[in-house]
C-alpha cells in the first residue's frame, strides 16, 4: 500500500513569504498526485493534481508543484503567501487507475499579516 | 454545481451507543468514498462504493462499522456500537468514476464520544 510523508506539521510566516511544503510517498508504479487544502471551517478543496506530462503543474490561488519521480517527491511551492493562505494543506497519492487516495497528516500553515 | 452534502455536521454520543451518517454525492457521481480523520491526522479511507457496490472495504473496521448504498445515490456509514477512539471527523467524497479523477469532499461529521 502507498503511503505519504509530510514534515513540519506546523508552519508559521509572514506575508509576502516564500512556502514550500514537502511530499514524499512511497510506492514502486505510476501514481497521481494531488494537493488538497482546507481553509477554517470549509470543507477539503483540490488545490491541483498531476496525472502525466509535464511535472511542474499550476494550481489555484498562485500555487504550484514539481513532481520529481526519482525522489518520489511532489513538493508545493508559492513564492509569496497572503493570510488567506492561512489553511492545512494535505498531500494525497493514488496508483494509477485506481482511486485509492493516500493522504499525509497535513501541514498547518499560518500567515502572520 | 452542488457539492456533496453530509449530516449531521456534529454528534456526541457516549461509548456503546450507535450513531449514523448521511451523504448525498454530487449529481452523476458514481463512485462514493467515506473517510476518517483523526485529530491531526490526514483522511483515511474506509469504504469506497461504485454506484451500490462495495469496491473496497478493507480498511473498515466490520465488527462495528457499517456502509451502504442501496440506490447508488445517497449512502449512510454506521458505528454500533461506538468506541472511545471512533471520535473523529467522517468525511464523505465522490468522483466521477474509479479512475484518474479527483475526488469531491463534504464537509465532514465531526463525532465526539463521551
Amino acid at each position: 500500500a502507498q503511503s505519504v510523508s509530510q514534515h513540519n506539521h506546523h508552519v508559521i510566516l509572514s506575508e509576502a513569504a516564500s512556502l514550500e511544503l514537502g511530499c514524499n510517498y512511497s510506492y514502486g508504479g505510476t501514481v497521481n498526485l494531488f494537493w488538497y487544502v482546507q481553509y477554517p471551517g470549509q470543507h477539503l478543496q483540490l488545490l491541483l493534481k498531476y496525472f502525466s506530462g509535464d511535472p511542474l503543474v499550476k494550481g489555484i490561488k498562485g500555487f504550484e508543484a514539481e513532481f520529481i519521480k526519482s525522489k518520489f517527491s511532489f513538493n508545493l511551492r508559492k513564492p509569496s503567501v497572503q493570510w488567506s493562505d492561512t489553511a492545512e494543506y494535505f498531500c494525497a497519492v493514488n496508483p494509477y487507475g485506481n482511486n485509492r487516495l493516500a493522504f499525509g497528516k497535513g501541514n498547518q500553515v499560518v500567515v502572520i499579516p | 454545481e452542488a457539492g456533496v452534502a453530509q449530516s449531521p455536521r456534529y454528534k456526541i454520543i457516549e461509548k456503546r451507543q450507535s450513531v449514523a451518517f448521511w451523504c448525498n454525492p454530487i449529481s452523476g457521481h458514481a463512485t462514493l468514498y467515506w473517510y476518517q480523520q483523526i485529530l491531526g491526522q490526514g483522511p483515511k479511507l474506509l469504504i469506497q462504493f461504485q454506484n451500490n457496490g462495495v469496491v473496497d472495504d478493507s480498511q473498515l473496521p466490520k465488527d462495528r462499522f457499517s456502509a451502504e448504498r442501496l440506490k447508488g445515490v445517497d449512502s449512510t456509514l454506521k458505528i454500533q456500537p461506538a468506541k472511545l477512539e471512533d471520535s473523529a471527523v467522517y468525511l464523505c467524497a465522490s468522483s466521477l468514476d474509479r479512475g484518474n479523477q479527483p475526488q469531491h469532499f463534504g464537509d465532514g461529521t465531526r463525532l465526539s464520544i463521551l
